[in-house]
This record gives structure tokens, C-alpha cells and sequence, in this order.
């Protein structure tokens, strides 16, 4: 067991672009969280995938955010026309089938110029 | 509004001292879980707890769950620089599908 994995650990790109990251949970957890966090600040709920479906979305999750885990395995959270404002740490975490422990990734560290 | 208060937010200490770090809520949680984390890293799980009044131990590390499972507590004995770190609390509240709710850190500097 490896643990959590996220790709790529840094991304630096210019406003406006596409940006992609991928997660991939413990094998066997059925739960995928994605987070994003500030400097100083606690995770702030993304989404969450029970398997392949996606149960709930924040509302922080504008519609430039697209969050995929199509096979219930690996996750991709996608960024569509960055802006400055997304610059942050964005954490994956995903959870076996009971109780409510999440084991978190390295996370993917985002900024946007 | 945060649901789950964390006091202090910042603390720094010298090598060897105590401290105790606070998590609050008015809700009540089915569980309530503290983590650690390092700049640059993601959050590490140090303990679950699910009981009122629970209490674990991990060496220096002490954890209570309050009572009436709204609040819980962080106690470190003899501090130690490698306890430098963010340390989170997140609970669980029944029947919220599963997500947690954070509180915001406290941040903590252990200086030698």
C-alpha cells in the first residue's frame, strides 16, 4: 500500500489555461475527496466520489471546476480558464467503506500567474 | 460561519514546555479526528476519536473527546521541535454524508 499519490506535486501555468491533476487513492477505498486549501488555512470541501459517482459538490466548485473518477479508482480534477484566485494546495483524500477516516495525498500545489 | 473553533490559532513555544490546543463546536459529531501537517505535505491522520470522553495516547500526544462529543482537546507534554506543524481537527456530524467539517489550525512553532 503506497498510500495516496497525486500528480503533478507543482504546477505553475498563466491565467487562462487548462490545468489537470490526478489522484490516486488507496487501493480499495471506495471514498475520493478533493480539498483545496490556502496558506494558514484549513481544507475546504471540493467534491466527493463514492466509487464512481459523484454524491455532492461545494459550492465553491465553480463551473470552470470539473471533478471525473470514472472507473472508481483514480480521480481527475480539471481547471478550465485559471485565474489568479485559484492559486492554492489542492488534496485528495480517499476513505475505506466504513467510519469516516480520510488518508490524504501529498496534495498538488497550484499558481496561477 | 465555522463550525468547529480551533484555539490558539498560532503558538509558539520553547523546546520542552506544554501545551494543549482546543477544538469547539455547538454541533455534535460522531466522531472527530486531529491531524498534523507539514508545510508543502498533506494532512497526516494522528487519531480518531468516537466515545464522550474518550481519551487516547500517542507517546507525548494526548487526546480527549469532550462529554457530550461537541468538543475535543490536543495535549502535548515536553514539546519537541519535530512537533513544528499545522494540527487540524475535523468532525463528523451524523447523517452529513460523510464530510467532514474542519476547523482552521493551529499553527505551532516548537523553538529549541
Amino acid at each position: 500500500d503506497t498510500g495516496v499519490s497525486q500528480d503533478p506535486r507543482h504546477k505553475i501555468t498563466k491565467r487562462g489555461q487548462n490545468v489537470t491533476f490526478r489522484c490516486d487513492p488507496i487501493s480499495e477505498h471506495n471514498r475520493l475527496y478533493w480539498y483545496r486549501q490556502t496558506l494558514g488555512q484549513g481544507p475546504e470541501f471540493l467534491t466527493y466520489f463514492q466509487n464512481e459517482a459523484q454524491l455532492e459538490k461545494s459550492r465553491l466548485l465553480s463551473d470552470r471546476f470539473s471533478a471525473e473518477r470514472p472507473k472508481g479508482s483514480f480521480s481527475t480534477l480539471e481547471i478550465q480558464r485559471t485565474e489568479q484566485g485559484d492559486s492554492a494546495m489542492y488534496l485528495c483524500a480517499s476513505g475505506p467503506g466504513q467510519g469516516e477516516t480520510q488518508y490524504f495525498g501529498p496534495g498538488t500545489r497550484l499558481l496561477v500567474l | 460561519t465555522q463550525l468547529l473553533e480551533q484555539s490558539p490559532q498560532f503558538l509558539s513555544i520553547q523546546e520542552g514546555e506544554n501545551l494543549t490546543v482546543y477544538c469547539n463546536s455547538s454541533s455534535v459529531f460522531s466522531s472527530l479526528q486531529w491531524y498534523r501537517q507539514e508545510p508543502g505535505e498533506g494532512p497526516v491522520l494522528l487519531v480518531t476519536v468516537v466515545t464522550g470522553g474518550e481519551v487516547k495516547k500517542l507517546k507525548r500526544l494526548t487526546f480527549q473527546f469532550g462529554d457530550a462529543r461537541k468538543d475535543s482537546s490536543l495535549h502535548i507534554t515536553a514539546a519537541q521541535p519535530g512537533d513544528t506543524g499545522l494540527y487540524l481537527c475535523a468532525g463528523e456530524r451524523a447523517g452529513n454524508n460523510r464530510k467532514l467539517i474542519w476547523g482552521l489550525g493551529t499553527s505551532l512553532a516548537v523553538n529549541p
